[in-house]
Protein backbone atom coordinates (compact mmCIF):
# COMPACT_ATOMS: atom_id res chain seq x y z
CA UNK A 1 0.00 0.00 0.00
CA UNK A 2 1.55 3.28 -0.77
CA UNK A 3 2.37 5.66 1.59
CA UNK A 4 3.37 9.36 1.48
CA UNK A 5 4.93 11.11 4.98
CA UNK A 6 5.74 14.83 4.91
CA UNK A 7 8.77 16.62 6.84
CA UNK A 8 10.05 19.38 7.27
CA UNK A 9 10.20 22.28 9.52
CA UNK A 10 7.08 23.52 11.36
CA UNK A 11 8.38 26.89 12.18
CA UNK A 12 9.10 29.23 9.97
CA UNK A 13 10.13 33.21 9.73
CA UNK A 14 8.23 35.59 7.86
CA UNK A 15 10.47 36.19 4.84
CA UNK A 16 12.18 32.94 4.79
CA UNK A 17 11.78 30.23 2.87
CA UNK A 18 9.43 27.23 3.69
CA UNK A 19 11.09 23.55 2.99
CA UNK A 20 9.24 20.11 3.35
CA UNK A 21 9.66 16.71 1.86
CA UNK A 22 7.38 13.98 1.16
CA UNK A 23 8.80 10.53 1.09
CA UNK A 24 7.05 7.87 -1.14
CA UNK A 25 6.91 4.03 -0.20
CA UNK A 26 5.26 0.82 -0.11
CA UNK A 27 5.07 1.19 -3.92
CA UNK A 28 6.11 2.84 -7.27
CA UNK A 29 7.67 6.49 -7.14
CA UNK A 30 8.66 6.39 -10.69
CA UNK A 31 5.16 5.31 -12.64
CA UNK A 32 4.56 7.86 -15.51
CA UNK A 33 1.07 7.63 -14.99
CA UNK A 34 1.18 9.66 -11.58
CA UNK A 35 2.13 12.96 -10.65
CA UNK A 36 3.18 13.84 -7.14
CA UNK A 37 1.31 17.02 -5.68
CA UNK A 38 1.45 19.79 -2.48
CA UNK A 39 -1.95 20.96 -1.14
CA UNK A 40 -2.39 23.14 1.64
CA UNK A 41 -5.37 24.11 4.11
CA UNK A 42 -5.05 27.32 6.49
CA UNK A 43 -6.49 26.75 10.04
CA UNK A 44 -10.26 26.36 9.24
CA UNK A 45 -10.38 27.27 5.70
CA UNK A 46 -10.26 25.18 2.62
CA UNK A 47 -8.06 23.68 0.24
CA UNK A 48 -5.80 24.86 -1.87
CA UNK A 49 -2.98 23.31 -4.64
CA UNK A 50 0.47 24.25 -4.40
CA UNK A 51 1.05 22.52 -7.68
CA UNK A 52 2.56 19.40 -8.60
CA UNK A 53 5.58 17.63 -10.78
CA UNK A 54 5.80 14.37 -12.88
CA UNK A 55 8.54 12.11 -11.66
CA UNK A 56 10.28 13.72 -15.05
CA UNK A 57 10.82 16.88 -12.99
CA UNK A 58 8.26 18.66 -15.10
CA UNK A 59 6.49 20.96 -12.89
CA UNK A 60 2.96 23.09 -12.48
CA UNK A 61 2.42 25.39 -10.09
CA UNK A 62 -0.44 27.47 -8.98
CA UNK A 63 -0.60 31.08 -10.83
CA UNK A 64 -1.13 32.56 -7.34
CA UNK A 65 1.90 31.11 -6.36
CA UNK A 66 4.07 30.57 -9.30
CA UNK A 67 6.87 33.25 -8.18
CA UNK A 68 7.30 31.57 -5.20
CA UNK A 69 7.30 27.62 -5.14
CA UNK A 70 9.43 25.39 -7.05
CA UNK A 71 8.75 21.72 -6.23
CA UNK A 72 11.02 19.17 -7.02
CA UNK A 73 12.09 15.12 -7.25
CA UNK A 74 14.84 13.13 -5.53
CA UNK A 75 14.54 9.99 -7.64
CA UNK A 76 17.42 8.08 -5.44
CA UNK A 77 15.43 8.28 -2.18
CA UNK A 78 11.82 8.32 -3.63
CA UNK A 79 11.05 11.32 -2.50
CA UNK A 80 9.37 15.05 -4.02
CA UNK A 81 10.02 18.27 -2.03
CA UNK A 82 8.56 21.58 -1.28
CA UNK A 83 9.87 24.54 -1.54
CA UNK A 84 8.21 28.49 -0.90
CA UNK A 85 9.93 31.45 -0.18
CA UNK A 86 8.99 34.91 1.20
CA UNK A 87 6.66 33.00 2.99
CA UNK A 88 4.10 35.44 5.43
CA UNK A 89 1.68 34.75 8.02
CA UNK A 90 -0.44 34.02 4.80
CA UNK A 91 1.32 30.96 4.62
CA UNK A 92 0.61 29.22 7.63
CA UNK A 93 -1.18 25.94 7.01
CA UNK A 94 -1.07 22.46 7.37
CA UNK A 95 0.69 21.47 4.26
CA UNK A 96 -0.40 17.95 2.78
CA UNK A 97 1.33 15.75 -0.04
CA UNK A 98 -0.46 13.92 -2.35
CA UNK A 99 -0.53 11.53 -5.40
CA UNK A 100 -2.53 12.74 -8.33
CA UNK A 101 -3.86 10.80 -10.98
CA UNK A 102 -4.05 12.91 -14.37
CA UNK A 103 -6.00 10.83 -16.21
CA UNK A 104 -8.94 12.38 -17.99
CA UNK A 105 -11.50 10.19 -16.51
CA UNK A 106 -9.63 9.83 -13.02
CA UNK A 107 -8.12 13.38 -12.60
CA UNK A 108 -7.72 13.09 -8.56
CA UNK A 109 -5.43 13.46 -6.04
CA UNK A 110 -6.09 9.20 -4.71
CA UNK A 111 -3.67 9.41 -1.89
CA UNK A 112 -2.93 11.89 0.66
CA UNK A 113 0.08 11.85 3.53
CA UNK A 114 -1.47 13.00 6.87
CA UNK A 115 -0.74 16.67 6.86
CA UNK A 116 2.40 18.52 8.47
CA UNK A 117 1.44 22.16 10.50
CA UNK A 118 3.48 25.12 9.11
CA UNK A 119 3.67 28.18 11.35
CA UNK A 120 4.73 31.30 9.86
CA UNK A 121 5.76 33.56 12.84
CA UNK A 122 9.12 35.55 14.34
CA UNK B 1 -12.07 32.77 -4.68
CA UNK B 2 -12.97 29.67 -5.90
CA UNK B 3 -14.30 29.30 -9.35
CA UNK B 4 -16.13 26.17 -7.63
CA UNK B 5 -18.98 26.72 -5.24
CA UNK B 6 -20.22 24.61 -2.97
CA UNK B 7 -22.87 24.95 0.03
CA UNK B 8 -20.97 26.21 3.43
CA UNK B 9 -23.04 23.77 4.97
CA UNK B 10 -26.01 21.19 4.89
CA UNK B 11 -27.77 18.82 7.23
CA UNK B 12 -29.64 15.20 6.95
CA UNK B 13 -31.27 13.14 9.02
CA UNK B 14 -29.49 9.83 10.19
CA UNK B 15 -30.35 6.65 7.41
CA UNK B 16 -32.25 9.71 5.07
CA UNK B 17 -30.37 10.73 1.84
CA UNK B 18 -28.46 13.85 1.34
CA UNK B 19 -27.08 15.75 -2.08
CA UNK B 20 -24.02 17.98 -1.34
CA UNK B 21 -23.83 20.44 -4.60
CA UNK B 22 -20.99 21.49 -6.60
CA UNK B 23 -20.92 24.34 -9.40
CA UNK B 24 -18.79 25.74 -11.72
CA UNK B 25 -18.55 26.31 -15.58
CA UNK B 26 -15.49 23.87 -16.01
CA UNK B 27 -18.01 21.25 -14.58
CA UNK B 28 -19.64 21.11 -18.40
CA UNK B 29 -16.19 20.05 -19.88
CA UNK B 30 -14.65 17.91 -16.79
CA UNK B 31 -14.93 15.67 -13.78
CA UNK B 32 -15.11 16.58 -10.41
CA UNK B 33 -13.81 14.27 -7.56
CA UNK B 34 -14.98 14.48 -4.59
CA UNK B 35 -13.18 14.15 -0.89
CA UNK B 36 -14.13 13.91 3.03
CA UNK B 37 -12.30 15.53 5.75
CA UNK B 38 -13.30 14.69 9.49
CA UNK B 39 -11.58 17.15 11.86
CA UNK B 40 -7.75 16.63 12.21
CA UNK B 41 -7.52 14.35 9.47
CA UNK B 42 -6.64 14.40 5.92
CA UNK B 43 -8.88 14.43 3.09
CA UNK B 44 -10.17 10.84 1.70
CA UNK B 45 -11.11 10.30 -1.74
CA UNK B 46 -14.56 8.99 -1.96
CA UNK B 47 -15.65 9.84 -5.69
CA UNK B 48 -14.06 10.29 -8.98
CA UNK B 49 -14.57 9.55 -12.82
CA UNK B 50 -18.28 9.81 -13.67
CA UNK B 51 -19.09 7.64 -10.76
CA UNK B 52 -16.36 5.72 -9.99
CA UNK B 53 -15.63 4.93 -5.86
CA UNK B 54 -12.08 4.31 -4.85
CA UNK B 55 -11.54 0.72 -2.89
CA UNK B 56 -13.25 0.90 0.53
CA UNK B 57 -15.42 3.67 -0.05
CA UNK B 58 -19.34 2.67 0.99
CA UNK B 59 -21.92 1.80 -1.97
CA UNK B 60 -23.99 4.52 -0.77
CA UNK B 61 -21.65 7.45 -1.82
CA UNK B 62 -22.28 8.70 -5.69
CA UNK B 63 -21.51 11.24 -7.67
CA UNK B 64 -23.66 12.79 -11.20
CA UNK B 65 -23.42 15.84 -12.75
CA UNK B 66 -25.21 17.73 -15.14
CA UNK B 67 -24.88 20.75 -17.00
CA UNK B 68 -22.19 23.40 -14.68
CA UNK B 69 -23.33 21.14 -11.16
CA UNK B 70 -21.81 18.14 -9.97
CA UNK B 71 -23.47 16.18 -6.70
CA UNK B 72 -22.32 14.17 -4.13
CA UNK B 73 -25.06 11.80 -3.20
CA UNK B 74 -25.16 10.16 0.32
CA UNK B 75 -27.74 7.56 0.65
CA UNK B 76 -28.76 6.57 4.02
CA UNK B 77 -26.49 8.65 5.69
CA UNK B 78 -24.07 7.39 8.97
CA UNK B 79 -23.18 9.00 11.73
CA UNK B 80 -19.74 8.42 10.43
CA UNK B 81 -20.50 10.43 7.13
CA UNK B 82 -20.41 13.77 9.22
CA UNK B 83 -17.57 15.62 8.06
CA UNK B 84 -16.41 18.45 5.09
CA UNK B 85 -16.72 17.40 1.68
CA UNK B 86 -14.40 19.19 -1.00
CA UNK B 87 -14.89 19.01 -4.66
CA UNK B 88 -12.40 19.41 -7.29
CA UNK B 89 -11.84 19.90 -10.86
CA UNK B 90 -10.06 21.63 -13.80
CA UNK B 91 -10.31 25.24 -14.02
CA UNK B 92 -12.42 26.99 -16.73
CA UNK B 93 -9.03 27.24 -18.54
CA UNK B 94 -9.14 23.50 -18.87
CA UNK B 95 -4.81 23.87 -18.62
CA UNK B 96 -2.92 22.25 -15.76
CA UNK B 97 -4.77 24.18 -13.01
CA UNK B 98 -6.86 22.31 -10.18
CA UNK B 99 -9.45 23.69 -8.00
CA UNK B 100 -11.05 23.02 -4.81
CA UNK B 101 -14.53 24.31 -3.97
CA UNK B 102 -14.96 25.86 -0.52
CA UNK B 103 -15.92 23.49 0.98
CA UNK B 104 -19.36 21.59 2.51
CA UNK B 105 -19.71 21.36 6.28
CA UNK B 106 -22.07 17.69 6.36
CA UNK B 107 -23.84 17.51 9.65
CA UNK B 108 -25.74 14.17 10.71
CA UNK B 109 -28.88 14.65 13.04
Amino acid sequence: QLQLQESGSGLVKPSQTLSLTCAVSGGSFSSGSYCWSWIRQPPGKGLELIGYTYYSGTAYYNPSLKSRVSISVDKSKSQFSLNLSSVTAADTAVYYCARYNPGLTEDSFDIWGRGTMVTVSS
Amino acid sequence: SSELTQDPAVSVALGQTVRITCQGDSLRSYYVSWYQQKPGQAPVLVIYGENNRPSGIPDRFSGSSSGNTASLTISGAQAEDEADYYCNSRDSSGNHHLVFGGGTKLTVL
